[in-house]
């Protein structure tokens, strides 16, 4: 099983600046990586496929970058409705055993 | 756009059954390379993957949980279900359904299954 593990647990940020959560998978995934955001009482929403295309819908702030075992997930000028919680999703295992990272909670400082 | 509903009982008693149904509106289940899935959420924990099926039947299942779930698809009904049997308190959990190739979007709107009897 591929593990992901996702830093900080917690970021703390001012509206209006930007933030940066990293991902890191236990073996090399090539670009095959989503990123989610989850708000509290919803069901995820995805952002971020191939580890750099935006979901339809998604705002331009946020971009995705990295490949291999490294990945950013990028939200430049924060807004208040991007306070939530950013989950990393790999799908690189066939037959698919997809595993997430453990969570980033962006937090208003 | 697809949008997926979820239903079925909200609370089930220790060593029961758990049996969800995901109805599939906006669009046809019978896509190609399309998967369908059901994902867990302890409270306050993180995200898990159950078990997923292509409209074909073709299943995938998360090894951790194989020997207690079936998923299946219903496509006269454009639907797709969870079946998770033996449950104990670990199993207590938000339950979603969602589609998408390998990444997953829409979601279902989540069922909060608790057991306890």
């Amino acid at each position: 099983e591929i593990v992901m593990t996702q830093s900080p647990a917690t970021l703390s940020v001012s509206p209006g600046e930007g933030a940066t959560l990293s991902c890191r998978a236990s073996q090399s995934l090539g670009n095959n990586l989503a990123w989610y955001q989850q708000k509290l009482g919803q069901a995820p929403r995805l952002l971020i496929y191939a580890a750099s295309t935006r979901a339809i819908g998604i705002p331009a702030r946020f971009s995705g970058s990295g490949s291999g075992a490294e990945f950013t997930l990028t939200i430049s000028s924060l807004q208040s409705e991007d306070f939530a919680v950013y989950y990393c999703q790999q799908y690189n295992d066939w037959p698919p055993l997809y595993t997430f990272g453990q969570g980033t909670k962006l937090e208003i400082k | 756009q697809l949008q997926l509903q979820q239903s079925g009982p909200g609370l089930v008693k220790p060593s029961g059954t758990l049996s969800l149904t995901c109805s599939v509106s906006g669009g046809s289940i019978s896509r190609a390379n399309h998967h369908w899935g059901w994902f867990r959420q302890p409270p306050g924990k993180g995200l898990e993957w159950i078990g997923s099926i292509q409209y074909s039947g073709t299943t995938y299942y998360n090894p951790s949980l194989k020997s207690r779930v079936t998923v299946s698809v219903d496509t006269s009904k454009n639907e797709f279900s969870l079946k998770l049997t033996s449950l104990t308190a670990a199993d207590t959990a938000m339950y979603y359904c969602n589609g998408g190739e390998l990444w997953f979007d829409p979601w279902g709107q989540g069922t909060l299954v608790t057991v306890s009897s």
